[in-house]
């Protein structure tokens, strides 16, 4: 079992919709991180959160949204999206950025679609 | 530019025998490697992981070897087994992790 939890496991949204994806942890690690994951590609940086403060935005469009309301949450808030944008959505967790041995464990995703 | 490169989309292997998955990287600056394992409609699983001042790392069947001079890093499964077959991903760390293209493993009975 995943000690990230994602939630919804799927989502099908229109273009016009606005929806949030959820990313819980209770390792208490203090590093939250979002990637987007095309088919047959490796995971993309999203954005990264560092003890509840934004820490790394990869030049992502305003469309996508971030939030972190606590050191365990974070949330990925969605509006006018495009269907490129349709993908595996992964949060992760690590004890804190970079260092050693600070491994980022991933939950299993949220599977967006975009009509 | 690709900083992280898994030259092998795809690697076969009979059970019980070595599996060795490579990556190779460009930017001298990485100082933690690690390798995932990742199965359809699952994230990413951490397998294991090597600082930039080692050159060896076990765990159990896996073992992970980095040649620094070279900027190359390897992923030993001994003996492999059927449930290894999967997609693994070598991804290399300075403040933020990034992976390479990943190589499908898959290991026949």
């Amino acid at each position: 079992d995943t000690e990230v939890t994602q939630t919804p496991k799927h989502l099908v949204m229109g273009m016009t919709n606005k929806k949030s994806l959820k990313c819980e942890q209770h390792m208490g690690h203090r590093a939250m991180y979002w990637y987007k994951q095309k088919a047959k590609k490796p995971p993309e940086l999203m954005f990264v959160y560092s003890y509840e403060k934004l820490s790394i935005n990869e030049s992502v469009p305003s469309r996508f949204s971030p939030e972190c309301p606590n050191s365990s949450l974070l949330n990925l808030h969605l509006h006018a999206l495009q269907p490129e944008d349709s993908a595996l959505y992964l949060c992760a967790s690590s004890g804190n950025i970079g260092g050693s041995n600070q491994p980022q464990h991933f939950g299993d995703g949220t599977r967006l679609s975009i009509l | 530019d690709q900083q992280v490169k898994q030259n092998s989309p795809s690697l076969s292997v009979q059970e019980g025998r070595i599996s060795i998955l490579n990556c190779d990287y460009t930017n001298s600056m990485f100082d933690y490697f690690l390798w995932y394992k990742k199965y359809p409609a699952e994230g990413p699983t951490f397998l294991i992981s090597i600082s930039s001042i080692k050159d060896k790392n076990e765990d159990g069947r896996f073992t992970v070897f980095l040649n620094k001079s070279a900027k190359h890093l390897s992923l030993h499964i001994v003996p492999s087994q059927p449930g290894d077959s999967a997609v693994y991903f070598c991804a290399a760390s300075v403040r933020k992790l990034i992976f390479g293209q990943g190589t499908t493993l898959q290991v026949k009975p």
